[in-house]
């Protein structure tokens, strides 16, 4: 099992730019999330899907979209990138919600 | 409303002795969950815990303990004989069963260990 799996690891973006970040989980989990951690604020929840098909926003989904057509994937989509976006972003997974998530490693993302 | 809070912002403790990280919460939700994550200067997150409302139990594992205590809405977090390896941020957090599909994290505590 990879687990959660990010790419990239790292990226550097233009103000305007769009880009997705990819996230796939290889566990049959139903439950995965977007969560982007800035200094001092935690992690915050940016969208989240409960199966495929479904998503909803969590507490920060602005400037961001996401989609699931398959269980294993949940990319997240900036649609046009904002210095206000740059953070790190984490992807999770879980067997059904309110079970443990697993994170992947972390996109770091600077935009400019 | 569901809340967590982890006052404690930075610990600094030297090498071998305990340290205790605090985490309140907030639920009206009478079945929860709540969790300790574990995130070291690598930057990945690692689970630690899961323990679930009706669990009041204190749980030990290795030089690790958690004391859940409803009574005061905290599941506190102790590292015994604290190591530098344990330097880390930690996050606690919570699901409830009512707080639609969302996790809940506190904003973490910095703990460093000094040699």
């Amino acid at each position: 099992n990879a687990g959660v799996t990010q790419t990239p690891k790292f990226q550097v973006l233009k103000t305007g730019q769009s880009m997705t970040l990819q996230c796939a989980q290889d566990m049959n989990h139903e439950y995965m999330s977007w969560y982007r951690q800035d200094p001092g604020m935690g992690l915050r929840l940016i969208h989240y899907s409960v199966g495929a098909g479904i998503t909803d926003q969590g507490e920060v989904p602005n400037g961001y979209n996401v989609s699931r057509s398959t269980t294993e994937d949940f990319p997240l989509r900036l649609l046009s990138a904002a210095p206000s976006q740059t953070s790190v972003y984490f992807c999770a997974s879980s067997y059904r919600l309110k079970e443990t998530q697993y994170f992947g490693p972390g996109t770091r993302l600077l935009v400019l | 409303a569901q809340k967590v809070t982890q006052a404690q912002t930075e610990i600094s403790v030297v090498e071998k002795e305990d340290v205790t990280l605090d985490c309140v919460y907030e639920t009206r939700d009478t079945t929860y969950y709540l969790f300790w994550y574990k995130q070291p200067p690598s930057g990945e997150l690692v689970f630690l815990i899961r323990r679930n409302s009706f669990d009041e139990q204190n749980e030990i594992s290795g030089r690790y303990s958690w004391n859940f205590q409803k009574s005061t809405s905290s599941f506190n977090f102790t590292i015994t004989a604290s190591q530098v390896v344990d330097s880390a941020v930690y996050f606690c957090a919570l699901s409830g069963t009512n707080t639609g599909n969302q996790f809940y994290f506190g904003t973490g505590t910095s703990l460093t260990v000094i040699p």
